[in-house]
């Protein structure tokens, strides 16, 4: 079956400016989550959709929004660009991790922003 | 505060075999994860842990103590493809997944 698709893979922004990512889960997969990645820094968690509701959210301003529609594709949306934004997007879906058991994550490519 | 502490970056020999440990603090325990990332790609699951003991998959092992609040990834006859970071995340009490920065392993011929 086919994977998590983010899109778009990589993209530059000028500081002020918004982004609008996008990821598409595996099919199935009704929980979506968000990461950024920066070099030393590990995946920090940015929020967790399933089933169009945020049920989680990591400690990032309020610039970094979400939001999950019907058929559990996702979008982020980082506003007012700042220079420290600049990092690699992960979107990761699962059956749902909020359950016992494994419900390991099943990441994306990712999408790399560069904010200049 | 959670952490999760893991070394930044390990090298190892082609054919032999190297264990990478994880340390964590967090607020209760439901599982240890292990993925492997290689540079410029999305991370990939290897292993789980709920309980204390290890587990064998392959060449990858994986241990839990949950009591030390320790568990380790062992590689073994390694190859220069398992160059790569590897990032271990607890789900902590409420199911959220708290992550190390991850080790970078670097395989030599």
């Amino acid at each position: 079956k086919a994977g998590v698709t983010q899109t778009p893979r990589y993209l530059i922004k000028t500081r002020g400016q918004q982004v609008t990512l996008s990821c598409s889960p595996i099919s199935g997969h009704r929980s979506v989550s968000w990461y950024q990645q920066t070099p030393g820094q590990g995946l920090q968690f940015l929020f967790e959709y399933f089933s169009e509701t945020q049920r989680n959210k990591g400690n990032f301003p309020g610039r970094f929004s979400g939001r999950q529609f019907s058929n559990s594709r996702s979008e982020m949306n980082v506003s007012t660009l700042e220079l420290g934004d600049s990092a690699l997007y992960l979107c990761a879906s699962s059956l749902d991790p909020l359950r016992v058991g494994a419900g390991e994550l099943f990441f994306g490519e990712g999408s790399r922003l560069t904010v200049l | 505060g959670q952490n999760i502490d893991q070394p930044t970056e390990m090298t190892a020999t082609e054919g032999a075999i190297v264990q990478i440990n994880c340390t964590y603090q967090t607020s209760g325990f439901n599982g240890l994860f292990w993925y492997q990332q290689h540079a410029g790609e999305a991370p990939t699951f290897l292993s789980y842990n709920v309980l204390d003991g290890l587990e064998e998959k392959g060449r990858f092992s994986s241990f839990l103590s949950r009591s030390k609040g320790y568990s380790y990834l062992l590689l073994k006859e390694l190859q220069m493809k398992d160059s790569a970071s590897y990032l271990c995340a607890v789900k902590d009490s409420n199911y959220q997944l708290i992550w190390g920065a991850g080790t970078k392993l670097i395989i030599k011929p």
